[in-house]
This record gives structure tokens, C-alpha cells and sequence, in this order.
């Protein structure tokens, strides 16, 4: 199993709302990262969490806050968003063999937020 | 900051032609990978190729890596229709997988 699911697929909340988006793979991973991607734009990085522990905050604000439950579910939940937040957000995973080794990330097909 | 830049960014191409996209990047490198996206979902990876390599094939694509001009090209012979898609390289200059995405290419095939 390569595959990296996301739930839900499409959202729709108003700034005043909580709302959280999954992700979750069973290829035994022990990286997972956030993206986050605006229309016609590459993805740019938002959090890595490594063996379950945050190990990069690409200096996200605070009304994004991962969470990785365990080594296969990683969520993002969203408090008090601006219509700016607004992309796609992509879920990754990879192994994680060792510092220094450049890993393919098998990602997830996104929940495209619309923030109102 | 920006590894990567693709040169040039949309291409529009005949099915069966080849298809040619360019990518520099700023910094010294372990590898080079190349994702593709269709249109609004995820990345899907293609190929990685490391420093030392200096062209690799995977089915139709083929990769070359020059280290000393800092920069890479992705071609995809024979296209297809199912090939219209984003086109991504990323680099990974700290090694710690903290993907480095240029701006991408848009390769529109017509059938």
C-alpha cells in the first residue's frame, strides 16, 4: 500500500470556525509533512514531524496546529483562519532512513480549503 | 528561498512529441527529484537523481543533472495526453527533507 490518504477532500469554514484535516498512510513512514500550495504555485512546507515528534515549524502561524496522534495519522487543525489560508493542503510521508538522505515523499491528494 | 526554476514554465505540445523542462537551483545538493501533479491534487514522484549521477531513464522520462551549471532537465519522450500535468523538481539542501519545490512547469498535451 503507497497510498497517502486525506480527509476531507474539499472544506469550506468561516473565520470564527475549528476544523481539523486528517491524514493518514500505512507504509510504515516515520516522517509526515504538512504543504501547503496556492494556485499555481509549488508547495511550500509548513511542519515535519519526524518519529512522531515535531522536528520543523517553517515558522507557521499559531492558528495552525499539527498533531500526530501516532506514526500513521498526522492532522492539522485550524482555528480562526483568514480567506488568505485558502489553498490546498498536501499531506506527505516518507521513511525517514537518516539525516542526509534524500527520501521520496509520497503524498497525499490534498484538502482544498476555501476559508470565508 | 527558492531552489529551483523552471525554464520554461508552460509548454504546450503535440501527442507524441517530446517534451523538454528545465530546473535550476542556487545551492550545492545531495540529489534532485522531479514530482508531476494533474491539475489540483497531490504530487506524484517521478525520479530522483543524485549528485553524482549524470542522466538516469525511468520508462520514457530521462533526467540529466549537470552539478557545475547547477541545473537539471526532465524530457518525456513520446508524450501523451495523460501527460499534461505540473512538473516539480525539488532539492533538499540542508538533508534533513525539507523540499525545496521551483515554480513548475505546466505541459498542456493535445491529442
Amino acid at each position: 500500500d503507497t497510498e497517502v490518504t486525506q480527509t476531507p477532500k474539499h472544506l469550506v469554514m468561516g473565520m470564527t470556525n475549528k476544523k481539523s484535516l486528517k491524514c493518514e498512510q500505512h507504509m510504515g513512514h516515520r516522517a509526515m509533512y504538512w504543504y501547503k500550495q496556492k494556485a499555481k504555485k509549488p508547495p511550500e512546507l509548513m511542519f515535519v514531524y519526524s518519529y512522531e515528534k515535531l522536528s520543523i515549524n517553517e515558522s507557521v502561524p499559531s492558528r495552525f496546529s499539527p498533531e500526530c496522534p501516532n506514526s500513521s495519522l498526522l492532522n492539522l487543525h485550524l482555528h480562526a483562519l483568514q480567506p488568505e489560508d485558502s489553498a490546498l493542503y498536501l499531506c506527505a510521508s516518507s521513511q525517514r532512513t537518516g539525516f542526509g538522505i534524500q527520501e521520496t515523499q509520497y503524498f497525499g491528494p490534498g484538502t482544498r480549503l476555501l476559508v470565508l | 528561498s527558492q531552489q529551483g526554476e523552471e525554464d520554461p514554465q508552460a509548454l504546450s505540445i503535440q501527442e507524441g512529441e517530446n517534451a523538454t523542462m528545465n530546473c535550476s537551483y542556487k545551492t550545492s545538493i545531495n540529489n534532485l527529484q522531479w514530482y508531476r501533479q494533474n491539475s489540483g491534487r497531490g504530487l506524484v514522484h517521478l525520479i530522483l537523481i543524485r549528485s553524482n549521477e549524470r542522466e538516469k531513464h525511468s520508462g520514457r522520462l530521462r533526467v540529466t543533472l549537470d552539478t557545475s551549471k547547477k541545473s537539471s532537465s526532465l524530457l518525456i519522450t513520446a508524450s501523451r495526453a495523460a501527460d499534461t500535468a505540473s512538473y516539480f523538481c525539488a532539492t533538499d539542501p540542508r538533508g534533513n527533507n525539507r523540499l525545496a519545490f521551483g515554480k513548475g512547469n505546466q505541459v498542456v498535451v493535445i491529442p
